[in-house]
């Protein structure tokens, strides 16, 4: 059973700012099979990327994936207001999902 | 448009059962699975189960497995997720999601939630 583990738990920044998300796996796992989501209150969390490095549609570029193995980052190059949010890692295999437990970018 | 929404969420005491039901529309029901995650109150995101698009094949985490069933009518372009045995940590909203593609287990359509409360 992989398990994820995000990192940091809460990142506080000002809109502008660089934000950089972790995501690391208890085991070596598929790039294709990773995935990163957004949630904001109240709402069904949002796919952003997929395979760890594709960009979901209609998802602006100052969001980017990257990473392989274990380690796997979120990167969004310049925070915009609406971008203060929960991010999710997500990884499946031939019959099960698992979730990180989430990374809260709040305003600094 | 891709539209999936969710209903059954309820009070229920511990020991108890619920279903809920998923409503699915802007797309081929059968050519896809589905997925059901559920939220905690503050807490994050936890994969519950998954159906094939034919429904023949069916997974579970394994704090549900013995208890929750989840099934598809795909005349009735409808999931289910039928829940015995409830208890106190199966509270949480429960979202149905449609799997991107088949084999591929990343969700871009997403209900708005349903919340089960299970209490005395």
């Amino acid at each position: 059973e992989i398990v994820l583990t995000q990192s940091p738990g809460t990142l506080s920044l000002s809109p502008g700012e660089r934000a950089t998300l972790s995501c690391r796996a208890s085991q070596s796992v598929s790039s294709s099979s990773l995935g990163w989501y957004q949630q904001k209150p109240g709402q069904a969390p949002r796919l952003l990327i997929y395979g760890a490095s594709s960009r979901a549609t209609g998802i602006p570029d100052s969001f980017s994936g990257s990473g392989s193995g274990t380690d796997f980052t979120l990167t969004i190059s310049r925070l915009e207001p609406e971008d203060f949010a929960v991010y999710y890692c997500q990884h499946f295999d031939s019959a099960s999902v698992a979730f990180g437990g989430g990374t809260k970018v709040e305003i600094k | 448009e891709v539209q999936l929404v969710e209903s059954g969420g309820d009070l229920v005491q511990p020991g108890g059962s619920l279903r809920l039901s998923c409503g699915a529309s802007g797309f081929t029901f059968n050519n896809y699975a589905m997925t059901w995650v559920r939220q905690a109150p503050g807490k994050g995101l936890e994969w519950v189960s998954a159906i094939s698009g034919s429904g023949g094949y069916t997974y579970y985490v394994d704090s549900v497995k013995g208890r929750f069933t989840i099934s598809r009518d795909n005349s009735k372009n409808t999931l289910y997720l039928q829940m015995n045995s409830l208890r106190a940590e199966d509270t949480a909203v429960y979202y149905c999601a449609k799997n991107v593609a088949t084999g591929i287990a990343f969700y871009h359509y997403w209900g708005q939630g349903t919340l089960v409360t299970v209490s005395s």
